[in-house]
């Protein structure tokens, strides 16, 4: 399978507990992206990786919130002191860079957290 | 403030027959619009995109029609199968930025066998 690929599917914890999920993007993406979408809304923004690069955080992301793609191939999305309100699905897509051209973002199957 | 609208939240359609799922704008800034399809606890999976510089784009059963003026574009899926029941997002980006994507609040098809 040369999709992007999520781990773990589901996540459950503790309220005050830190969780941490990884995204393995389609090997020749250069662009990483990672989304967050609860019930009965789109997907949201949080934030973007070229390479290594982290070049966009949305104001959703707070301080509790960081991700890291090390050599610019895998990242992972880290959450700080869990909260309930942060259970949603959270979803990492890729892109390849085309120049001028925009690019398509493809979605893994998403990570599925409940913080209890 | 939904920069992208889908105002309808769900259609019905019998198998065969044409599905034509809505998405409105507001920002004149977008120049990409792709439409997603997902079922339930999956990633959202691509179906069609269309730049700002066209007006329709075809791929097999899905095309996507582009009105800039109305700010409006449409996906029509002929003919429909019961396999396409799923709930459909529209997506757009603004020019210039690749770095992401400002969806809708999806539609939920129901294909009727």
């Amino acid at each position: 399978d040369t999709g992007v690929s999520q781990n773990p599917r589901h996540k459950i914890t503790k309220r005050g507990q830190n969780v941490t999920f990884r995204c393995d993007p389609i090997s020749e993406h250069n662009r990483l992206y990672w989304y967050r979408q609860t019930l009965g809304q789109g997907p949201e923004f949080l934030t973007y990786f070229q390479n290594e690069a982290q070049l966009e955080k949305s104001r959703l992301l707070s301080d509790r919130f960081s991700a890291e793609r090390p050599k610019g191939s895998f990242s992972t999305l880290e959450i700080q002191r869990t909260e309930q309100g942060d259970s949603a699905m959270y979803l990492c897509a890729s892109s390849r860079e085309q120049g001028k051209r925009s690019d398509t973002q493809y979605f893994g199957p998403g990570t599925r957290l409940t913080v209890l | 403030d939904q920069q992208v609208k889908q105002n309808s939240p769900s259609l019905s359609v019998q198998e065969g027959r044409i599905s034509i799922l809505n998405c409105d704008y507001t920002n004149s800034m977008f120049d990409y619009f792709l439409w997603y399809k997902k079922y339930p606890a999956e990633g959202p999976t691509f179906l069609i995109s269309i730049s700002s510089i066209k007006d329709k784009n075809e791929d097999g059963r899905f095309t996507v029609f582009l009105n800039k003026s109305a700010k409006h574009l449409s996906l029509h899926i002929v003919p429909s199968q019961p396999g396409d029941s799923a709930v459909y997002f529209c997506a757009a980006k603004e020019a210039g930025n690749n770095r992401k994507l400002i969806w809708g609040l999806g539609t939920s098809l129901a294909v009727n066998p």
